[in-house]
C-alpha cells in the first residue's frame, strides 16, 4: 500500500512570495490533515478535511493560508504572501476516518522563508 | 484545553540500556493516547496507541500505559539501540470531538551510541 505522497519535499522562499505544497493521501482515506511543525516543537493543526468539506480550521491563518481538496481526494496548501515565520516543515496525514485511531503521515515539505 | 507534556530532551543513552520518556496530558473527559517516532529525515511514524485507562500499548519493544489517575503515557523500553536514535512525540486525541484531530507534546530527542 502506497503511503502519503508529499511534494516537493523542500522548498526555499524570499518573505512576500508565494508557495503550494501538494499533498496526496492513502487511496480510499476520506479525512486528510495538515499541520506545521516549527523546528523544536510538535506537529500543530492547520485545516482538517473530509472529503472535499473543511472540518477545523480554526488554526489556519486564513489571512495568508489557504488550502483546498477540490474532489476529495489530493490537496494543496498555499502560503501568500511568505513570512519568516512561516519556515517550517508542512506535513500531511490521512485516515481512513475521523476518529481516534491514528493517523498515516507524509514525509513532510521543509519551507525556509528568507 | 487539551495538551501534551513531555520530558525535555535530548535523552542520551548508550545501547542495551532502559529508556523511559515521560509523557503527562491535560484533557477534559479521557482521549487516545499515542506515540509517534520521527528518524532522521523521515516523516512521523505511529509507534504504539492506547485508546483506554490501563491500556497497554506495545510495538517493537516499546511499551507505554495509559495512567488515567496520573494522566501519563510514559514511554519505555528495556533495551535500546543505536538504530533507535530518533525524536518521539506523545500526542491525545479527544474521542469527543471526533475529528481525530491529534494534539502534540514538544518531542523527545534520544540518541543512542554504541
Amino acid at each position: 500500500e502506497a503511503g502519503v505522497a508529499q511534494s516537493p519535499r523542500y522548498k526555499i522562499i524570499e518573505k512576500r512570495q508565494s508557495v503550494a505544497f501538494w499533498c496526496n493521501p492513502i487511496s480510499g482515506h476520506a479525512t486528510l490533515y495538515w499541520y506545521q511543525q516549527i523546528l523544536g516543537q510538535g506537529p500543530k493543526l492547520l485545516i482538517q478535511f473530509q472529503n472535499n468539506g473543511v472540518v477545523d480550521d480554526s488554526q489556519l491563518p486564513k489571512d495568508r493560508f489557504s488550502a483546498e481538496r477540490l474532489k476529495g481526494v489530493d490537496s494543496t496548501l498555499k502560503i501568500q504572501p511568505a513570512k519568516l515565520e512561516d519556515s517550517a516543515v508542512y506535513l500531511c496525514a490521512s485516515s481512513p476516518n475521523p476518529d481516534s485511531r491514528g493517523q498515516y503521515f507524509g514525509p513532510g515539505t521543509r519551507l525556509t522563508v528568507l | 484545553g487539551n495538551s501534551v507534556t513531555q520530558m525535555e530532551g535530548p535523552v542520551t543513552l548508550s545501547e542495551e540500556a532502559f529508556l523511559t520518556i515521560n509523557c503527562t496530558y491535560t484533557a477534559t473527559g479521557y482521549p487516545s493516547l499515542f506515540w509517534y517516532v520521527q528518524y532522521p529525515g523521515e516523516g512521523l511514524q505511529l509507534l504504539l496507541k492506547a485508546t483506554k485507562a490501563d491500556d497497554k500499548g506495545s510495538n517493537k519493544g516499546f511499551e507505554a500505559t495509559y495512567r488515567k489517575e496520573t494522566t501519563s503515557f510514559h514511554l519505555e523500553k528495556g533495551s535500546v539501540q543505536v538504530s533507535d536514535s530518533a525524536v518521539y512525540f506523545c500526542a491525545l486525541s479527544d474521542k469527543r470531538s471526533n475529528t481525530g484531530k491529534l494534539i502534540f507534546g514538544q518531542g523527545t530527542t534520544l540518541q543512542v551510541k554504541p
